[in-house]
């Protein structure tokens, strides 16, 4: 069965940090990968997605994802985090032809000022 | 353009109660999702639909659970009889079919607490 792992499940940064959040899969054929971004209280919202292409995508808010097909991985990276980061962040694939999307348990992320 | 549409927002309701989920998806869509989100168990696809025909409900916990396509611009999730276990947040989502990497957009959640 398709799964889908996210290694952190709580970070906690500074401002200004680097980010980076691990995201593992488990299909070995065609995929599209996703990332959302979910704040308190809110629904979830699409950060950017890999479907085709450069492995390099970047997204909005200045996220960017690099999707590794050797190793199963779609890791997200900000450069410089902001308080208003502070979210909860999904990894998903959908593969196979189908469109539903599996999820990732979620990484928690809390940025403090 | 309005997005995908959830109602209620949020419902406490008491255990053996039915309850009722209500969405609208983006007008177009011809997929339409029901996901649910706890802390236990994170992000969870309970049913999708296409061209309101459902296509996998194996997501769906029990026969407590049941959801509705009548139309292409509205469904429903039904949980009669409601227990405790069932308080999460369940969320709708919907998509159109087209070029690979279409994106699911969601909706803002109902927010369901069993008492």
């Amino acid at each position: 069965a398709q799964s889908v792992s996210q290694h952190n499940h709580h970070v906690i940064l500074s401002e200004a940090a680097s980010l980076e959040l691990g995201c593992n899969y488990s299909y070995g054929g065609t995929v599209n990968l996703f990332w959302y971004v979910q704040y308190p209280g809110q629904h979830l919202q699409l950060l950017l997605k890999y479907f085709s292409g450069d492995p390099l995508v970047k997204g909005i808010k200045g996220f960017e994802a690099e999707f590794i097909k050797s190793k199963f991985s779609f890791n997200l990276r900000k450069p410089s985090v902001q308080w208003s980061d502070t979210a909860e962040y999904f990894c998903a694939v959908r593969s196979g032809g189908y469109n539903k999307l599996i999820f990732g348990a979620g990484t928690r992320l809390a940025v403090h000022p | 353009d309005a997005g995908v549409i959830q109602s209620p927002r949020h419902e406490v309701t008491e255990m053996g109660q039915e309850v009722t989920l209500r969405c609208k998806p983006i007008s177009g869509h011809d997929y339409l999702f029901w996901y649910r989100q706890t802390m236990m168990r994170g992000l969870e696809l309970l049913i999708y639909f296409n061209n309101n025909v459902p296509i996998d409900d194996s997501g769906m916990p029990e026969d407590r659970f049941s959801a509705k396509m009548p139309n292409a611009s509205f469904s429903t999730l039904k949980i009669q009889p409601s227990e405790p276990r069932d308080s999460a947040v369940y969320f709708c989502a919907s998509t159109l079919q087209g070029a690979a990497g279409n994106t699911i957009y969601f909706g803002e959640g109902s927010w369901l607490t069993v008492v």
